[in-house]
C-alpha cells in the first residue's frame, strides 16, 4: 500500500513569496489533514478535510494561508505572501474517516522563509 | 487546550523503562500516541478510546484514564529504536461525549535509549 505523499520535500524561499505544497493521501482514505510543525513542537492542526469539504479550519490563517482538496483526493495548501515566522515542516496526513481513525502522515516538506 | 506531556526529556540506558504522561483540561473522547524521529514523519503507535482502556503491542502499551483526563505511555526493556520524541494526540468529547474528530498534539517528550 501506497504511503501519503508530498511534494516538494524541501522549499526555500524570500518572504512575501508564494509557496504552494502538494499532498496525496492513501487511497480510500476519507479525511486529510494539514499540519504545521514548528522546530521543537507538536503539530499544530491547520485545516481537515472530509472528502473535499472542510471540517475545520479554525487555526488557518486565513489572510495568506488557503487550501483545497479537490474531487475529494489530492489536496494543494498555499502560502501567499509567506512570512518568516511560516519557516517550519509542513505535514500532510490521512485517515480512513475521522480523528478516531489512526492518521498516516506523509514525509512533510520543510519551507524556509529568508 | 494543547495537552501537556511530562516529562519533556528522558535519557535511558538499553534496558530500561520509562514512563510518558499526557494531561488534558478537557473531556476526552480518545488518545492517540505518535513517535517521530528526527527529521521524519510522525509513526502511529496506538489509539484508546474512552472507557478506560489499556493498550500494548510487544513493549509498549499505554492506559486512558477519562475521568481524569489522563493518559500514560509506558515503554518497557527499552531498546535503541525507542528513541525519538513522542506525541500525544487528544481527541476532544463532544457534548454529548461523542467523537468531535479533531486532534490535537501536546508539547512532545524526547526519549533518548543509549547504549
Amino acid at each position: 500500500e501506497a504511503g501519503v505523499a508530498q511534494s516538494p520535500r524541501y522549499k526555500i524561499i524570500e518572504k512575501r513569496q508564494s509557496v504552494a505544497f502538494w499532498c496525496n493521501p492513501i487511497s480510500g482514505h476519507a479525511t486529510l489533514y494539514w499540519y504545521q510543525q514548528i522546530l521543537g513542537q507538536g503539530p499544530k492542526l491547520l485545516i481537515q478535510f472530509q472528502n473535499n469539504g472542510v471540517v475545520d479550519d479554525s487555526q488557518l490563517p486565513k489572510d495568506r494561508f488557503s487550501a483545497e482538496r479537490l474531487k475529494g483526493v489530492d489536496s494543494t495548501l498555499k502560502i501567499q505572501p509567506a512570512k518568516l515566522e511560516d519557516s517550519a515542516v509542513y505535514l500532510c496526513a490521512s485517515s480512513l474517516s475521522g480523528s478516531s481513525y489512526e492518521q498516516y502522515f506523509g514525509p512533510g516538506t520543510r519551507l524556509t522563509v529568508t | 487546550q494543547q495537552p501537556v506531556q511530562s516529562p519533556q526529556a528522558v535519557i535511558l540506558r538499553e534496558g530500561e523503562d520509562a514512563v510518558i504522561n499526557c494531561s488534558s483540561s478537557k473531556a476526552l473522547y480518545s488518545v492517540h500516541w505518535y513517535r517521530q524521529k528526527h527529521g521524519e514523519a510522525p509513526v502511529f503507535l496506538m489509539i484508546l478510546l474512552k472507557g478506560g482502556e489499556q493498550k500494548g503491542h510487544d513493549k509498549i502499551s499505554a492506559s486512558f484514564n477519562e475521568k481524569k483526563q489522563q493518559s500514560s505511555l509506558y515503554l518497557t526493556a527499552s531498546q535503541l529504536s525507542y528513541s525519538g520524541t513522542y506525541f500525544c494526540g487528544t481527541e476532544i468529547a463532544g457534548v454529548y461525549g461523542g467523537a468531535t474528530n479533531k486532534l490535537i498534539f501536546g508539547t512532545g517528550t524526547l526519549l533518548a535509549v543509549q547504549p
